[in-house]
């Protein structure tokens, strides 16, 4: 019984086009985040958001916009989808941002590819 | 340079052996984290360790963080064990992020 729910599992999208991935959690978590993993690369960070206020942004392009309409979802909005951006992409949580002494609990991924 | 090294890059056992995987780190760091991935791509938090030696079942890691580094110990392999086993650095920003390696992929062996 997954507590971290994504949405989509796959999506084929066209280069130019807009997507928006969705991620809820159950575990009453308070800090969410969106990490990339693209082929040959390690899991990159994206974005961290906690009580729903972002936290930190490692990600160059504005193309990426993550949505918080309420504490436990955060949605990533993609717009002019570039093949570039192909990849898996997974939303994650933790009770506390500071992760010294938290587990970090990963979604199983949406995985975007980019046509 | 990468931030977080891992090694070996790939390591094949016979189900019943000892594995010892290795994670430096080229910066100052809070804390450690070690993760498995499984063959189809999800994600598991194994350890979050920010000294010292954690055991859990057939998995011990152990980290020096004055000396950057962690070792994740696999005793026992079984075939199960087999995927990608990632650890990540937590910097002092407390922003929840975490900086991966590339990770070691295991193969165990029947």
């Amino acid at each position: 019984d997954p507590k971290i729910i994504q949405k989509p599992k796959y999506l084929v999208a066209v280069t130019g086009s807009e997507k928006i991935l969705i991620c809820e959690q159950y575990l009453g978590h308070n800090a969410m985040y969106w990490y990339r993993q693209s082929a040959k690369k390690p899991l990159e960070f994206m974005f961290s958001y906690s009580y729903q206020k972002l936290m930190d942004n490692q990600t160059a392009s504005s193309r990426f916009q993550p949505q918080s309409s309420k504490k436990n979802h955060l949605d990533l909005q993609i717009t002019a989808l570039k093949p570039d951006d192909s990849a898996t992409y997974f939303c994650a949580s933790s009770q506390d941002p500071n992760l010294s002494n938290e587990r970090l609990f990963f979604g199983h991924g949406t995985k975007l590819s980019v046509l | 340079g990468q931030q977080v090294q891992q090694s070996p890059a790939s390591l094949v056992l016979q189900e019943g052996e000892n594995a010892e995987l290795q994670c430096n780190f080229s910066t100052s760091l809070n804390s450690m984290q070690w993760f498995y991935q499984r063959p189809e791509g999800s994600l598991v938090s194994l350890f979050y360790n920010p000294s010292g030696t954690k055991q859990s079942g057939r998995l011990t890691s152990t980290t020096v963080i004055k000396e950057r580094r962690s070792s994740l110990h696999i005793s026992s392999s079984q075939i199960t064990d087999s995927g990608t086993y990632l650890c990540a650095m937590v910097d002092n920003t407390n922003t929840g992020k975490l900086t991966f390696g590339d990770g070691t992929v295991l193969t165990v062996k029947p």
